[in-house]
Protein backbone atom coordinates (compact mmCIF):
# COMPACT_ATOMS: atom_id res chain seq x y z
CA UNK A 1 0.00 0.00 0.00
CA UNK A 2 1.96 3.19 -1.22
CA UNK A 3 1.48 6.12 1.19
CA UNK A 4 0.76 9.84 0.53
CA UNK A 5 2.33 10.92 -3.00
CA UNK A 6 3.70 14.35 -3.50
CA UNK A 7 5.13 15.33 -6.36
CA UNK A 8 7.08 17.56 -7.27
CA UNK A 9 8.98 17.14 -4.21
CA UNK A 10 11.00 20.13 -5.15
CA UNK A 11 9.62 23.41 -7.53
CA UNK A 12 11.27 26.42 -8.39
CA UNK A 13 9.39 29.23 -9.66
CA UNK A 14 10.16 32.92 -10.77
CA UNK A 15 7.94 35.68 -8.98
CA UNK A 16 4.56 36.18 -10.66
CA UNK A 17 4.18 32.30 -11.96
CA UNK A 18 2.36 29.48 -11.08
CA UNK A 19 2.63 26.70 -8.79
CA UNK A 20 0.58 23.87 -8.66
CA UNK A 21 1.60 21.12 -5.92
CA UNK A 22 -0.05 17.43 -6.55
CA UNK A 23 -1.06 15.27 -3.58
CA UNK A 24 -2.16 11.86 -4.11
CA UNK A 25 -3.34 10.38 -0.87
CA UNK A 26 -3.44 6.58 0.41
CA UNK A 27 -5.41 4.14 -0.94
CA UNK A 28 -8.92 4.27 0.63
CA UNK A 29 -8.37 7.92 1.85
CA UNK A 30 -10.77 10.60 1.42
CA UNK A 31 -9.89 13.07 3.34
CA UNK A 32 -7.05 15.21 2.43
CA UNK A 33 -5.33 17.94 4.26
CA UNK A 34 -2.77 20.24 3.03
CA UNK A 35 -0.38 22.38 5.30
CA UNK A 36 2.73 25.23 4.88
CA UNK A 37 5.55 25.10 7.00
CA UNK A 38 7.83 28.62 6.06
CA UNK A 39 11.32 28.71 6.85
CA UNK A 40 12.20 28.25 10.66
CA UNK A 41 8.43 28.25 11.51
CA UNK A 42 5.78 25.28 12.21
CA UNK A 43 3.18 23.62 10.14
CA UNK A 44 0.49 25.69 9.67
CA UNK A 45 -3.15 23.74 8.67
CA UNK A 46 -4.60 25.37 5.43
CA UNK A 47 -7.24 23.14 3.81
CA UNK A 48 -8.91 19.69 4.82
CA UNK A 49 -10.67 18.86 1.31
CA UNK A 50 -12.50 15.56 0.70
CA UNK A 51 -13.83 14.70 -3.00
CA UNK A 52 -15.38 17.57 -4.87
CA UNK A 53 -15.97 19.74 -1.48
CA UNK A 54 -13.69 21.85 0.22
CA UNK A 55 -15.04 21.44 4.40
CA UNK A 56 -12.40 23.75 6.22
CA UNK A 57 -10.15 25.80 3.92
CA UNK A 58 -9.85 29.01 7.25
CA UNK A 59 -6.09 28.50 6.64
CA UNK A 60 -5.99 29.31 3.72
CA UNK A 61 -4.23 32.97 2.19
CA UNK A 62 -7.31 34.49 0.67
CA UNK A 63 -5.95 35.74 -2.42
CA UNK A 64 -3.86 33.53 -5.11
CA UNK A 65 -4.17 30.25 -3.41
CA UNK A 66 -7.13 27.33 -4.26
CA UNK A 67 -7.04 23.93 -3.19
CA UNK A 68 -9.42 21.38 -4.84
CA UNK A 69 -9.81 17.32 -4.57
CA UNK A 70 -11.68 16.44 -7.35
CA UNK A 71 -13.54 12.95 -8.27
CA UNK A 72 -11.19 11.51 -10.30
CA UNK A 73 -7.40 12.59 -9.83
CA UNK A 74 -5.33 13.97 -7.02
CA UNK A 75 -5.61 16.84 -5.27
CA UNK A 76 -4.29 19.96 -5.89
CA UNK A 77 -2.99 23.27 -4.13
CA UNK A 78 -2.58 25.91 -6.62
CA UNK A 79 -0.49 29.12 -6.13
CA UNK A 80 -0.98 31.96 -8.60
CA UNK A 81 1.71 34.80 -9.22
CA UNK A 82 3.81 33.55 -6.65
CA UNK A 83 6.12 35.91 -4.63
CA UNK A 84 9.05 34.96 -2.52
CA UNK A 85 7.23 34.83 0.86
CA UNK A 86 5.19 31.77 -0.60
CA UNK A 87 8.85 29.81 -0.74
CA UNK A 88 8.02 26.86 2.06
CA UNK A 89 7.43 23.16 2.12
CA UNK A 90 4.21 22.16 1.74
CA UNK A 91 2.99 18.92 3.04
CA UNK A 92 0.24 16.86 2.46
CA UNK A 93 -1.74 14.39 4.72
CA UNK A 94 -4.89 12.15 4.44
CA UNK A 95 -6.93 9.87 5.88
CA UNK A 96 -9.29 7.15 5.80
CA UNK A 97 -13.00 7.68 5.64
CA UNK A 98 -14.47 6.03 8.84
CA UNK A 99 -13.18 8.25 11.61
CA UNK A 100 -12.47 11.89 9.40
CA UNK A 101 -10.40 14.29 11.64
CA UNK A 102 -10.24 11.71 14.46
CA UNK A 103 -7.88 9.38 12.64
CA UNK A 104 -4.46 9.76 12.03
CA UNK A 105 -3.11 11.65 9.39
CA UNK A 106 -0.66 10.40 7.02
CA UNK A 107 1.58 12.82 5.71
CA UNK A 108 3.57 13.08 2.25
CA UNK A 109 7.31 13.86 1.59
CA UNK A 110 6.29 17.24 1.00
CA UNK A 111 7.06 19.45 -1.71
CA UNK A 112 9.83 22.18 -1.11
CA UNK A 113 8.86 25.50 -3.21
CA UNK A 114 11.51 28.07 -3.95
CA UNK A 115 10.29 31.40 -5.45
CA UNK A 116 13.07 33.11 -7.30
CA UNK B 1 -7.42 28.94 18.88
CA UNK B 2 -5.39 26.35 20.10
CA UNK B 3 -2.19 26.90 20.72
CA UNK B 4 0.44 24.24 21.14
CA UNK B 5 4.06 24.92 22.93
CA UNK B 6 7.20 23.12 22.94
CA UNK B 7 9.62 22.59 25.61
CA UNK B 8 12.61 22.05 24.68
CA UNK B 9 13.11 23.95 21.52
CA UNK B 10 16.45 22.62 21.23
CA UNK B 11 18.13 19.55 23.45
CA UNK B 12 21.72 17.94 22.71
CA UNK B 13 22.27 14.85 24.85
CA UNK B 14 24.89 11.86 25.19
CA UNK B 15 24.44 8.55 23.49
CA UNK B 16 22.42 6.49 26.14
CA UNK B 17 20.40 9.22 27.82
CA UNK B 18 17.18 9.07 28.70
CA UNK B 19 15.31 12.04 28.26
CA UNK B 20 11.60 13.80 27.86
CA UNK B 21 10.20 16.35 25.29
CA UNK B 22 7.60 18.17 26.61
CA UNK B 23 4.26 19.85 24.66
CA UNK B 24 1.54 21.47 25.97
CA UNK B 25 -1.57 23.11 24.49
CA UNK B 26 -4.45 25.79 25.31
CA UNK B 27 -8.02 24.37 24.51
CA UNK B 28 -8.14 20.63 25.84
CA UNK B 29 -11.10 20.18 23.51
CA UNK B 30 -9.20 17.37 21.42
CA UNK B 31 -9.89 14.33 19.48
CA UNK B 32 -6.26 12.97 19.80
CA UNK B 33 -2.48 14.02 20.07
CA UNK B 34 0.29 12.92 17.99
CA UNK B 35 4.28 12.96 18.31
CA UNK B 36 5.75 13.33 14.79
CA UNK B 37 9.28 12.94 13.60
CA UNK B 38 10.88 15.10 11.38
CA UNK B 39 13.90 14.95 9.56
CA UNK B 40 16.05 17.34 8.17
CA UNK B 41 14.79 18.48 4.22
CA UNK B 42 12.19 15.26 5.05
CA UNK B 43 8.65 14.68 5.63
CA UNK B 44 7.01 13.63 9.22
CA UNK B 45 6.91 10.07 10.44
CA UNK B 46 4.05 9.59 13.06
CA UNK B 47 5.33 7.80 15.70
CA UNK B 48 2.75 7.67 18.36
CA UNK B 49 -0.76 8.48 18.65
CA UNK B 50 -3.15 8.93 21.79
CA UNK B 51 -6.96 9.41 21.53
CA UNK B 52 -7.82 11.88 24.03
CA UNK B 53 -9.86 9.06 26.43
CA UNK B 54 -6.43 7.67 26.77
CA UNK B 55 -3.07 8.35 29.45
CA UNK B 56 -0.61 6.93 27.03
CA UNK B 57 1.24 5.28 24.00
CA UNK B 58 4.35 2.93 23.92
CA UNK B 59 5.72 2.03 20.67
CA UNK B 60 9.79 0.28 21.01
CA UNK B 61 11.52 2.81 23.31
CA UNK B 62 9.17 5.38 23.27
CA UNK B 63 6.46 6.61 25.27
CA UNK B 64 4.05 9.26 25.58
CA UNK B 65 1.80 10.28 27.99
CA UNK B 66 -1.59 12.31 27.56
CA UNK B 67 -2.78 14.87 30.83
CA UNK B 68 -5.60 16.15 28.85
CA UNK B 69 -7.03 18.69 31.97
CA UNK B 70 -3.76 19.97 32.05
CA UNK B 71 -2.96 20.29 28.47
CA UNK B 72 -0.23 18.30 28.81
CA UNK B 73 2.29 15.83 26.95
CA UNK B 74 4.96 14.07 27.49
CA UNK B 75 6.98 12.18 25.18
CA UNK B 76 10.09 10.13 26.58
CA UNK B 77 12.53 8.35 24.72
CA UNK B 78 14.67 5.80 26.43
CA UNK B 79 18.15 4.96 25.78
CA UNK B 80 18.94 7.42 23.16
CA UNK B 81 20.53 7.04 20.04
CA UNK B 82 22.44 9.30 17.81
CA UNK B 83 19.66 7.57 14.81
CA UNK B 84 16.94 9.46 17.11
CA UNK B 85 18.28 12.76 16.31
CA UNK B 86 15.69 14.87 14.17
CA UNK B 87 13.11 17.22 14.95
CA UNK B 88 9.86 15.72 17.09
CA UNK B 89 6.73 17.65 16.66
CA UNK B 90 3.87 17.40 19.07
CA UNK B 91 0.13 17.92 17.29
CA UNK B 92 -3.24 17.94 18.68
CA UNK B 93 -6.40 17.74 16.49
CA UNK B 94 -9.15 19.53 17.35
CA UNK B 95 -11.85 20.16 14.89
CA UNK B 96 -11.14 19.60 11.32
CA UNK B 97 -7.16 20.33 11.55
CA UNK B 98 -3.77 19.28 13.20
CA UNK B 99 -2.11 21.92 15.29
CA UNK B 100 1.83 21.73 15.44
CA UNK B 101 4.04 22.77 18.09
CA UNK B 102 7.15 24.50 16.46
CA UNK B 103 9.47 21.82 17.71
CA UNK B 104 12.24 20.15 19.36
CA UNK B 105 15.39 19.75 17.63
CA UNK B 106 16.98 16.75 19.25
CA UNK B 107 20.78 15.83 18.67
CA UNK B 108 21.88 12.73 20.39
CA UNK B 109 25.87 12.82 20.37
CA UNK B 110 27.91 9.74 20.13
Amino acid sequence: NAGVMQNPRHLVRRRGQEARLRCSPMKGHSHVYWYRQLPEEGLKFMVYLQKENIIDESGMPKERFSAEFPKEGPSILRIQQVVRGDSAAYFCASSPPAGGTQDTQYFGPGTRLTVL
Amino acid sequence: KQEVTQIPAALSVPEGENLVLNCSFTDSAIYNLQWFRQDPGKGLTSLLLIQSSQREQTSGRLNASLDKSSGRSTLYIAASQPGDSATYLCAVTSGSRLTFGEGTQLTVNP
